[in-house]
């Protein structure tokens, strides 16, 4: 059962122009959200993150939305970048201590120059 | 400082074999984590530990154990393999717990191929 879910597999954005990637979640007690950046035969790397108590996180070029009635978040990238051009993964945590990461199934991320 | 390491990279293993995964990670993390990414699938947690000598079950553990005698390393041992545990495995540590807002940092992955 897949708590956390990327819908779109693939997304292609000219250079300069907004990248807007979602993800939408089931659990309601999913406490805190992730994005993750992975380039090809290397590991995840962190990218930003957001607590259920807020709903906008912002660094730099990157702007993580959550919608809480929605169950939706999503990952604003602007200027895109063609180093932006990765494997994105949302991510989610539920409270409690709990140490379940769980992860959606990415969306990759094509950044035409 | 080299942050999360994993040893080996690839290994191609007959069904029935069994093999250790190595981690050891330098930044003195109390959490470490073990998730296998299936082929167009997300991360799923096998194992983590929140300290030395102590150990729990993620989403996915069975065919698997782990133990973690010391701070810096976290092993996964495949003990029967199976082609169901073809798949690439990572492995994470974190200062903090990432319910608490730690960040989880990744070593490069093993892909691990069972015929």
């Amino acid at each position: 059962d897949q708590q956390v879910k990327q819908n779109s597999p693939s997304l292609s954005v000219q250079e300069g122009r907004i990248s807007i990637l979602n993800c939408d979640y089931t659990n309601s007690m999913f406490d805190y959200f992730l994005w993750y950046k992975k380039y090809p035969a290397e590991g995840p790397t962190f990218l930003i993150s957001i607590s259920s108590i807020k709903d906008k996180n912002e660094d730099g070029r990157f702007t993580v939305f959550l919608n809480k009635s929605a169950k939706h978040l999503s990952l604003h990238i602007v200027p895109s970048q063609p180093g932006d051009s990765a494997v994105y993964f949302c991510a989610a945590t539920p409270r409690g201590g709990a140490n379940n990461l769980f992860f959606g199934t990415g969306t990759r991320l094509t950044v035409i120059p | 400082n080299a942050g999360v390491t994993q040893t080996p990279k690839f290994r191609i293993l007959k069904i029935g074999q069994s093999m250790t995964l190595q981690c050891t990670q330098d930044m003195n993390h109390n959490y470490m984590y073990w998730y296998r990414q299936d082929p167009g699938m997300g991360l799923k947690l096998i194992y983590y530990s929140v300290g030395a000598g102590i150990t729990d079950k993620g989403e996915v553990p069975n065919g698997y154990n782990v133990s973690r005698s010391t701070t810096e390393d976290f092993p996964l041992r495949l003990e029967l393999a199976a082609p169901s545990q073809t798949s690439v495995y990572f492995c994470a540590s974190s200062l903090t717990p990432t319910s608490s807002g730690g960040t989880q940092y990744f070593g490069p992955g093993t892909r691990l191929l069972v015929l």
